[in-house]
This record gives C-alpha cells, sequence and structure tokens, in this order.
C-alpha cells in the first residue's frame, strides 16, 4: 500500500531563511510525486511534479528514490509562501488517484 | 478553459434534506473524483470516476450518491446527512493517466 508521511506539522521561519519540507513516501511501484499547496481559504494548487523538475514561485524539489524521499526546498522564505502544504503520490495507471500526506502548515515570520 | 468549477460555493442544509453538489470541466479529462476536507485535515479520496464508470468508492455511507452524467460532469448527491458530514467537498479531474489533479475551489457544506 503506498504511503507519504510529512514529520512536520507546522514549521516556521523567519522571512529570507531557507526553507524545507519534509515528504517520504512508501510505493512499491514507479513513483508519481507532487507537491500541492493550500493558501488560506483557496483552493488546492498543484506547486510542483517530479517529472517536470521546474522551478516555481523559487521551490524545487528532488525525488530520491533511494531515500524515498521528496523534499520541498526554497532559499529565501517569503511571508506569501505562509500556507499550508500537501505530499502527495499517485499511482494506478487504471484507477488513478493520489494519496496525500497529513501536510505541513508553514509560517513566515516577517 | 484550465479550471474544474463547483457549485454552489457555500451549503447548509437539514438532516432531512435533499441536496446535490455540481463539478464541471472543460479540459478533456476522462478521471473525475470527490474528495472530503475536514479543516486543517488532508482530502480524503471519497469516489473515482473513470471514463464516466464508477471506479472507486471508499466505503462511502450510501446517503452520498454520485452520478457523472457526462465526460464534463460530476455530480455528488446528498440526503439524510449527518452534522458530522460538515466539510469542504473537492472535486477534481485529471488525464486518466496521471500527472496530477486539477482541483476546484469546493463546496464548503454545513449539515445542521
Amino acid at each position: 500500500a503506498q504511503r507519504v508521511t510529512q514529520p512536520e506539522k507546522l514549521l516556521s521561519v523567519f522571512k529570507g531563511a531557507p526553507v524545507e519540507l519534509k515528504c517520504n513516501y512508501s510505493y512499491s511501484g514507479s513513483p508519481e510525486l507532487f507537491w500541492y499547496v493550500q493558501y488560506s481559504r483557496q483552493r488546492l494548487q498543484l506547486l510542483l511534479r517530479h517529472i517536470s523538475r521546474e522551478s516555481i514561485k523559487g521551490f524545487t524539489a528532488d525525488l530520491n528514490k533511494g531515500e524515498t524521499s521528496f523534499h520541498l526546498k526554497k532559499p529565501f522564505a517569503q511571508e506569501e509562501d505562509s500556507a499550508m502544504y500537501y505530499c502527495a503520490l499517485g499511482s494506478g495507471a487504471g484507477s488513478y488517484q493520489l494519496t496525500f500526506g497529513k501536510g505541513t502548515k508553514l509560517s513566515v515570520i516577517p | 478553459d484550465t479550471e474544474v468549477t463547483q457549485t454552489p460555493k457555500h451549503l447548509v442544509m437539514g438532516m432531512t434534506n435533499k441536496k446535490s453538489l455540481k463539478c464541471e470541466q472543460h479540459m478533456g479529462h476522462r478521471a473525475m473524483y470527490w474528495y472530503k476536507q475536514k479543516a486543517k485535515k488532508p482530502p480524503e479520496l471519497m469516489f473515482v470516476y473513470s471514463y464516466e464508470k464508477l471506479s472507486i468508492n471508499e466505503s462511502v455511507p450510501s446517503r452520498f450518491s454520485p452520478e457523472c452524467p457526462n465526460s464534463s460532469l460530476l455530480n455528488l448527491h446528498l440526503h439524510a446527512l449527518q452534522p458530522e458530514d460538515s466539510a469542504l467537498y473537492l472535486c477534481a479531474s485529471s488525464p486518466r493517466q496521471g500527472g496530477g489533479y486539477t482541483f476546484g475551489s469546493g463546496t464548503r457544506l454545513t449539515v445542521v
């Protein structure tokens, strides 16, 4: 069975400090990993997917299959980054579904 | 059009009422989903539709009844709900073979 673990419920950093949101996964197949962000009272938005290897809003994430991790990083946090971040694992070609981690609330202190 | 549209945005209903939530997308996605999200919790999968056929029902009580009239529309019919069913109900769609979801903004449901 697939599982996504986000060990930190809450992460507080000062503006301008580096940010790393941790995500570990468990899946027997070839994983498809995503980061979603949910700003206060807004919809869930796709932030990153591992296959595209792009940088969005300064965030990057690298899939490490050896450590089964997909940590989200940003070198300099901004106040507008404060939000709830969910790591998600996509699986099942026939009935594709996402399994979400419990989420990490990022709070950037001015 | 790259959005998933959900209506209504807010709904208050009594425990004896019957109501429906609607979801629409025009991205050509052939998989559509209903999720339930309680405050400060991750979304929980309820139903998966693939090519307009129900492929996953995550042991959801029968008071929730999904319907997929065509490839662009997804409904969730509600009947005899309980106060603990109050939550944000999210619709999402995806290309059938993966690539992540596009989420709607949700319907905030309150059962009184």
